[in-house]
């Protein structure tokens, strides 16, 4: 199987709050990470947790960790219809050069 | 803010030729990049870490002589990918991080490029 899980879709109405679940598999992750990709275009950095961290809360984004079943979540609160695109979770398994381990993304869809 | 930009956006070229596409760090200088292919629908899979001024890192299973990988500035590494067939097609996007950052610094990313070969 796959390092780095992720449900590939999830469909939710616009107002209501979406989470994007990943699970991981390398207990030296000293970062994890999520992206965010639109269609046709690269990947932007949404937000990242760093491992000894449970949760990280930026604006919109809630990023919730548990080290010990190293399963890591994106709550979107407020989803918008510009919210629609791709989420990679990611992880470094250690590395501090900048190799990342993607998940193969979740397909949000948000609708009016 | 830092930007990683890719040239060209996409490419279509016919089976056989090498094609050559370009991850430049627009405002900062980058030691370290990195190289990598995403199939429709799929992960983006790391194919290889480019070091300035020596050898690129390749992972397992990635064919360094079909992806000639040259970091020859610190502002620049280019991925060529040499005899390119159809099953070459692909997204290609490249990372780098400003090496002045620091650990957990940001890792940027290029547009990606689309690599169409006939």
């Amino acid at each position: 199987g796959e390092d780095v899980e992720q449900s590939l879709f999830l469909s939710v109405r616009e107002g209501d709050s979406s989470v994007i679940n990943c699970t991981y598999t390398d207990s030296s992750s000293t970062y994890l990470y999520w992206y965010k990709q639109e269609p046709g275009a690269g990947l932007q950095l949404l937000t990242y947790i760093f491992s000894n961290m449970d949760m990280k809360q930026d604006q919109r984004l809630t990023v919730l960790l548990n080290k010990k079943d190293k399963h890591l979540s994106l709550r979107i609160a407020d989803t918008q219809t510009g919210d629609s695109a791709i989420y990679f979770c990611a992880d470094d398994r250690g590395s501090t050069l900048g190799r990342l381990y993607f998940g193969r993304g979740t397909q949000l869809t948000v609708w009016p | 803010g830092a930007v990683v930009s890719q040239h060209p956006s996409w490419v279509i070229c016919k089976s056989g030729t090498s094609v050559k596409i370009e991850c430049r760090s627009l405002d900062f200088q980058a030691t370290t990049m990195f190289w990598y292919r995403q199939f429709p629908k799929q992960s983006l899979m790391l194919m290889a870490t480019s070091n300035e001024g020596s050898k690129a890192t390749y992972e397992q299973g990635v064919e360094k002589d079909k992806f000639l990988i040259n970091h020859a500035s610190l502002t620049l590494s280019t991925l060529t990918v040499t005899s390119a067939h159809p099953e070459d097609s692909s997204f290609y996007i490249c990372s780098a991080r400003d090496g002045l950052a620091g650990v957990g610094g940001e890792l940027f990313f290029g547009e990606g490029s689309r690599l169409t070969v006939l």
